[in-house]
């Protein structure tokens, strides 16, 4: 079956760790992207990749950081300086401009 | 960053009843998808959208591109149940997406 997968659905996390989100996709695609989304909210973006070891800088950058060193993974780090990191992270991929989702990993930190 | 008006913001309809949503912004996109999300869960790509005016159905759901590239409609016709989610439209932007806020749409029997 071709899909996105994320890995784990659910993560807790204490204060002042990095954790680090796994995003996989076997659909091919040169495009992965993290987004953000936070309760009642629309989606953010975080970074996104166009080619292996080739990333950007999206709207909300700042406390996260990614990797893109295969085709089919590009992980995301939420490190200690990000200072809201509890809420719902989306990895997509895209062709042409149609994104697909993955299932998400809710993330909470306390 | 930028975002689109989505509206309305939610909606409450009886089963059976169409619906209708749409998405403005101040830009030119040159693509408007529509995306549906249930509770904690990814967004599903319900229709993508290439050209001005172009009308484009998916099931009981059809979507159109505006005219003047500036925004985009989305119905439903004889809403069911498992209609219940959060619908998402989305422009492209250079190499990205843009979000709607979203229309939160809630079906009662």
């Amino acid at each position: 079956d071709g899909g996105i997968t994320q890995s784990p659905k659910y993560l807790f996390r204490k204060e002042g760790q990095n954790v680090t989100l796994s995003c996989e996709q076997n659909l091919n695609h040169d495009a992965m992207y993290w987004y953000r989304q936070d309760p009642g909210q629309g989606l953010r973006l975080i970074y996104y990749s166009q080619i292996v070891n080739d990333f950007q800088k999206g709207d909300i950058a700042e406390g996260y950081s990614v990797s893109r060193e295969k085709k089919e993974s590009f992980p995301l780090t939420v490190t200690s300086a990000q200072k809201n990191p509890t809420a719902f992270y989306l990895c997509a991929s895209s062709h042409r401009y149609e994104q697909y989702f993955g299932p998400g990993t809710r993330l909470t930190v306390t | 960053g930028q975002q689109l008006n989505q509206s309305p913001q939610s909606m409450f309809i009886q089963e059976g009843e169409d619906v209708s949503m749409n998405c403005t912004s101040s830009s030119i996109f040159n693509t408007w998808l529509w995306y549906k999300q249930d509770p904690g869960e990814g967004p599903v790509l319900l229709i993508a959208l290439y050209k001005a005016g172009e009308l484009t159905s998916n099931g009981r759901l059809t979507a159109q591109f505006g005219i003047t590239r500036k925004d985009s409609f989305l119905n439903i016709s004889a809403s069911i149940p498992s209609d219940v989610g959060i619908y998402f439209c989305a422009g492209q932007f250079t190499d990205k997406l843009i979000f709607g806020t979203g229309t939160r749409l809630q079906v009662f029997p």
